[in-house]
């Protein structure tokens, strides 16, 4: 059978709470971040983005952080929702048209 | 509603049959990119295209090969399937790449 979840780091959140979703990234030369929401059955869905000149940036529900020191990515979604449940992956380039993804977190969100 | 689509959704054949998973798009976009995702990990790039007559090899090593006849449709084929290439492939297209990445919804193949 299938080993979903295994290798996937999980977060379980209660409905209403803040959600904190963290990612690393390896090349000091990537300028662009991006975060997907990929739900089952589905493709990645574009969430928000961050240029490298920047650390914060807000969304509808949803913040970036982004710490080039120690090169870290964070998206946090306020009031999580049932709805907000999926397997978020956070993704980087290095000004070259190709995006290399990171491994995702599954968040799951309970009433 | 989804611009990108992919067929089939579902795939189970048999080992050492060819398969050809379809990808269209109608937003015009000259870059479509495939990528294989194991179960709950991360995206790897298998395939990209730049536009008609262009093909390139992603990051990850892979025995499908692409074409890119029409700028709206990019196929992915197994010439033989075998058990390892049980995967989802996953579809995307942008405009301004990285920028505006489209993803479909992605074909399920399982060879057994």
């Amino acid at each position: 059978g299938e080993s979903v979840g295994l290798h996937l780091p999980t977060l379980s959140v209660q409905e209403g709470d803040n959600s904190i979703i963290n990612c690393a990234y390896s090349n000091s030369a990537s300028d662009y971040f991006i975060w997907y929401k990929q739900e089952s059955g589905k493709g990645p869905q574009f969430i928000i983005d961050i240029r490298s000149n920047m650390d914060k940036r807000q969304g509808q529900r949803v913040t970036v952080l982004l710490n080039k020191t120690v090169k870290h990515l964070s998206l946090q979604i306020a009031a999580t929702q049932p709805g907000d449940s999926a397997v978020y992956f956070c993704a980087e380039t290095d000004n070259t048209d190709k995006l290399i993804f990171g491994t995702g977190t599954r968040l799951q969100v309970f009433p | 509603e989804a611009d990108i689509y992919q067929t089939p959704r579902y795939l189970v054949i048999g080992t050492g049959k060819k398969i050809t998973l379809e990808c269209s798009q109608t937003m015009g976009h000259d870059k479509m990119y495939w990528y294989q995702q194991d179960p709950g990990m991360e995206l790897h790039l298998i395939h990209y295209s730049y536009g008609v007559n262009s093909t390139e090899k992603g990051d990850l090593s892979s025995e499908s090969t692409v074409s890119r006849i029409r700028t709206e449709h990019f196929p992915l084929t197994l010439e033989s399937a075998r058990p390892s290439h049980t995967s989802q492939y996953l579809c995307a297209s942008s405009e301004d790449s990285p920028y505006g990445y489209t993803f479909g919804s992605g074909t399920r193949l399982t060879v057994v």
